[in-house]
């Protein structure tokens, strides 16, 4: 079973502050990252899929960057605001189709 | 609408008895999976199709089987074997083809013990 960690675990974020936190994979037999976000009674929706060293993709304020030679990814949230509350996910891809999820990061922009 | 749908939304099993989740997409996917969440931790892979008539274990398989006799069906049977089935079940499903694997999610079942 590969290993796939997120870090923090949770964190509370003030509205307006940027914060970011970690996924850490695997660096060999990469194929791609994926990050989802996971809104409380909602289904989890995928933000990004990253498949070269040093990818950066943007999505609104939201923003990921890729080293896979280190085997981490980094995501980012500029200026929070109270919808961005969500658990997000990253899930490792190796060759295949299978996704291997992080335990998640959970996030709270507080008002 | 195009989508997953699951059902129920909530199940409870009694021991020694088998229930069935339901998995339905129409987005013409070939590859579907069904992923267990306990809380806490990620989604765990139980069971996963490429294919129509095909499917192969993921890394929690033991106490569950799965069929999949149709592309827009995958239900997941969880069993007595299973001793510790409480836990969030998410379906999902994608194109199964190529890198960009995005699996599209269902709204799930939250599975008890009675």
């Amino acid at each position: 079973i590969l290993n796939v960690e997120q870090s923090p675990q949770s964190l509370h974020v003030q509205e307006g502050d940027s914060t970011n936190f970690t996924c850490s994979f695997p660096s060999s037999n990469f194929y791609a990252l994926h990050w989802y976000r996971w809104e409380t009674a909602k289904s989890p929706e995928a933000l990004f899929v990253m498949t070269l060293n040093g990818d950066e993709k943007k999505k609104g304020r939201i923003s990921a960057t890729l080293n896979t030679k280190e085997g981490y990814s980094y995501l980012y949230i500029k200026g929070s605001q109270p919808e961005d509350s969500a658990t997000y996910l990253c899930a490792f891809q190796a060759a295949g189709n299978k996704l291997t999820f992080g335990g998640g990061t959970r996030v709270l922009v507080k008002p | 609408d195009g989508g997953i749908t699951q059902s129920p939304k909530y199940l409870f099993r009694k021991e020694g008895q088998n229930v069935t989740l339901s998995c339905e997409q129409n987005l013409n996917h070939d590859a579907m999976y069904w992923y267990r969440q306990d809380p806490g931790q990620g989604l765990r892979l139980i069971y996963y199709s490429q294919i129509v008539n095909d499917f192969q274990k993921g890394d929690i398989a033991e106490g569950y089987s799965v069929s999949r006799e149709k592309k827009e069906s995958f239900p997941l049977t969880v069993t007595s074997a299973q001793k510790n089935p409480t836990a969030f079940y998410l379906c999902a499903s994608s194109r199964g083809q190529g890198v960009k694997n995005i699996q599209y999610f269902g709204a799930g079942t939250r599975l008890s013990v009675l």
